[in-house]
């Protein structure tokens, strides 16, 4: 089985500053790993993913992170965080499908990110 | 461009009553998913479905029952609340095997049910 650390559930920066949210997984098998961002009462839209290839991943709204696999993470960062960007994020993986059901899809507990101005 | 739509978006249901929460994607997906969100708990699996006329447990499914009677709909049913079912449900698809094969799983926008 798998799962996921959210490392913090709370992260505050001021605007303008770069961001760091930090996720760990672990798994018995090469995972897929997704970040998710759920702004405000509505619903998860996803920022990136990593399957295969390329460990350094870019997504929407100048976010990245970065597979180490040596390290079992998959760091969240920005390099200048806006106003906007306030909202959870989700930290997920998934194990390849071995038959059944749904995937094995864990969610992390999410991290709150809170920007100063 | 309507991807997942769920209804209602809000409700207030009294302890034993029962209600259907619909959802509804148009991008033809195989897979479609219930979630649960709590606070502090991330997203949990109620049940979900690989096809029309398929649906399986996720890992928080006693007190919810399914149906996929056609594939762009997935209702879940809440036959007797109960307060420890306040939450905020989430509807999600995806084409087929859901993230596993690196497919991105669509969320709808949520449902807040309160049960008092």
């Amino acid at each position: 089985a798998q799962s996921v650390t959210q490392l913090d559930s709370h992260v505050s920066v001021s605007e303008g500053t770069p961001v760091l949210l930090r996720c760990n997984y672990s798994s018995s098998v090469p995972p897929y790993l997704f970040w998710y961002v759920q702004y405000p009462n509505q619903g998860l839209q996803l920022l990136l993913k990593y399957t295969t290839g390329a460990t350094l991943v870019k997504g929407i709204n100048g976010f990245e992170a970065e597979f180490k696999k040596s390290e079992t993470s998959f760091h969240l960062t920005k390099p200048s965080a806006h106003m906007s960007d306030a909202a959870e994020y989700f930290c997920v993986v998934s194990v390849p499908y071995s038959g059944g059901g749904a995937d094995g899809l864990t969610f992390g507990k999410g991290t709150h990110l809170i920007i100063q101005p | 461009n309507a991807g997942v739509t769920q209804t209602p978006k809000f409700r207030v249901l009294k302890t034993g009553q029962s209600m259907t929460l619909l959802c509804a994607q148009d991008m033809n997906h195989e897979y479609m998913y219930w979630y649960r969100q709590d606070p502090g708990m991330g997203l949990r699996l109620i049940h979900y479905s690989v096809g029309e006329g398929t649906t399986a447990k996720g890992e928080v499914p006693d007190g919810y029952n399914v149906s996929r009677l056609k594939k762009q709909n997935f209702l879940l049913g809440l036959e007797s609340a109960a307060p420890s079912q306040t939450s905020v449900y989430f509807c999600a698809s995806s084409p087929r095997q859901g993230s596993s094969s690196g497919n991105t799983i669509y969320f709808g926008e949520g449902s807040w049910l309160t049960v008092v």
